[in-house]
């Protein structure tokens, strides 16, 4: 997985809780990703990073949080954690060539 | 808004036969396209990619075609083996910080 770890790599919650997610990676990489993927659809982008303490929102970001204070970490953060937001996470990563390489993933259950 | 679409949601084949699975895309001004595969339980994995100054770039046993004209993207898997059935994902590069647009995938699966 190209040097990419993810943690937990399954999380059981309840409504109403705080989530962190947690992306690192040893390449070194100036982007990372963070997607969900739900049944019948693809991978759809969260939150995106194009360097630390840089980020920007994507297609789905309401009820999501991201920061990035190291190169090499990525976190994202459900504030009040939602029965909709039950999902498998993704975190991706790329430098300039625009390819990205993928995590395991987290599956995520929310009660 | 513009997307990346996916002709067939599934797809079977015969082992040891090719395979061709199709995707459209719609935004004119995406110059970069690529393709994954996801095998269950796994996280995407990049197969092969191709920019838009260009027509056809081949891998191990996969082409991938770009028709810019009609705007259509396909990967062609030669002499389909068991270990390719997985989701297969097309993915067009939008905006300046390398974001893809993902297609919503097709399931492949090779019969014995």
């Amino acid at each position: 997985d190209a040097g990419i770890t993810q943690s937990p790599r399954h999380k059981v919650t309840e409504t109403g809780t705080p989530v962190t997610l947690r992306c690192h990676q040893t390449e070194n990489h100036r982007y990372m990703y963070w997607y969900r993927q739900d049944p019948g659809h693809g991978l759809r982008l969260i939150h995106y990073s194009y360097g630390v303490k840089d980020t920007d929102k994507g297609e789905v970001s309401d009820g999501y949080s991201v920061s990035r204070s190291k190169t090499e970490d990525f976190l994202l953060t459900l504030e009040s954690a939602t029965s909709s937001q039950t999902s498998v996470y993704f975190c991706a990563i790329s430098e300039t060539t625009g390819e990205q390489f993928f995590g395991p993933g987290t599956r995520l259950t929310v009660l | 808004g513009e997307s990346v679409g996916l002709h067939l949601p599934t797809l079977s084949v015969q082992e040891g036969d090719n395979s061709i699975i199709n995707c459209a895309y719609s935004n004119s001004a995406s110059d970069y396209f690529i393709w994954y595969k996801q095998e269950s339980g796994k996280g995407p994995q990049f197969i092969i990619d191709i920019r838009s100054n260009m027509d056809k770039r081949q891998g191990q046993r996969v082409t991938v075609l770009l028709n810019k004209t009609v705007k259509h993207l396909s990967l062609q898997i030669a002499a389909t083996q068991p270990g390719d059935s997985a989701v297969y994902f097309c993915a067009e590069n939008q905006g300046s910080a390398r974001q893809l647009t993902f297609g919503s995938g097709t399931q492949l699966t090779v019969l014995p």
